[in-house]
């Protein structure tokens, strides 16, 4: 059973603060890893994809990458209210567009 | 403007009912998948198809779920019939094999069983 586990928060954080979010993952065979923002009533938003150990900037996101820990997070900086949403967590095994397991996302408030 | 559009947006049927669910992926996309969202158990995989053939519909009960996908234009979640505990928003996905493995979704299907 693959399974991917997050803290369902809420995690409040004040804006222009730095929002991180992790994200544990059982499946050693994973390969891929994506990060989705999804507002209340609306469908994931992809943010970011990560494919190899390491950080990944994309704009104020970065993506960060363990495997050996398996082990993945999310850093936001300068964090602005429109952040506010939940972070989904997702993991595919194998090379080919298999399907994400999610995680159950973690609320993120962003205190004005 | 790319993007997965679903059909409807909103549904709200009587227990026992037939639902049809219907997608089209994005254009040039060859991989289609179903997710049920519930607040209790999340974001669950129903199935999915590549190059309009099934791989894996080991998240849908069988006895009442159907997935099929009749063209590379269409992908449909039929339940008969339906119970109260379908209730959830019904999300397809599509992703392209050959240029990136990300999947992106569609507005989703509200569906309640009363």
């Amino acid at each position: 059973q693959k399974e991917v586990e997050q803290n369902s928060g809420p995690l409040s954080v004040p804006e222009g603060a730095i929002a991180s979010l992790n994200c544990t993952y059982s499946d050693r065979g994973s390969q891929s890893f994506f990060w989705y923002r999804q507002y209340s009533g609306k469908s994931p938003e992809l943010i970011m994809s990560i494919y190899s150990n390491g950080d990944k900037e994309d704009g104020r996101f970065t993506a960060q990458l363990n495997k050996a820990s398996q082990y993945v997070s999310l850093l936001i900086r300068d964090s602005q209210p429109s952040d506010s949403a939940t972070y989904l967590c997702a993991v595919r095994s194998g090379g080919g567009a298999d399907g994400l397991t999610f995680g159950k996302g973690t609320h993120l408030i962003i205190q004005p | 403007d790319a993007r997965v559009t679903q059909t409807p947006r909103d549904k709200v049927t009587e227990m026992g009912q037939e639902v049809t669910m219907r997608c089209q992926p994005i254009l040039g996309h060859n991989t289609v998948f179903w997710y049920r969202q519930t607040m209790m158990q999340g974001l669950e995989l129903l199935a999915y198809f590549r190059n309009r053939a099934p791989l894996d519909d080991s998240g849908m009960p069988k006895d009442r779920f159907s997935a099929e996908m009749p063209d590379a234009t269409l992908a449909t979640l039929k339940i008969q019939p339906s119970e109260p505990r379908d209730s959830a928003v019904y999300f397809c996905a599509s992703a392209s094999l050959t240029a990136n493995t990300e999947a992106f979704f569609g507005q989703g299907t509200r569906l309640t069983v009363v």
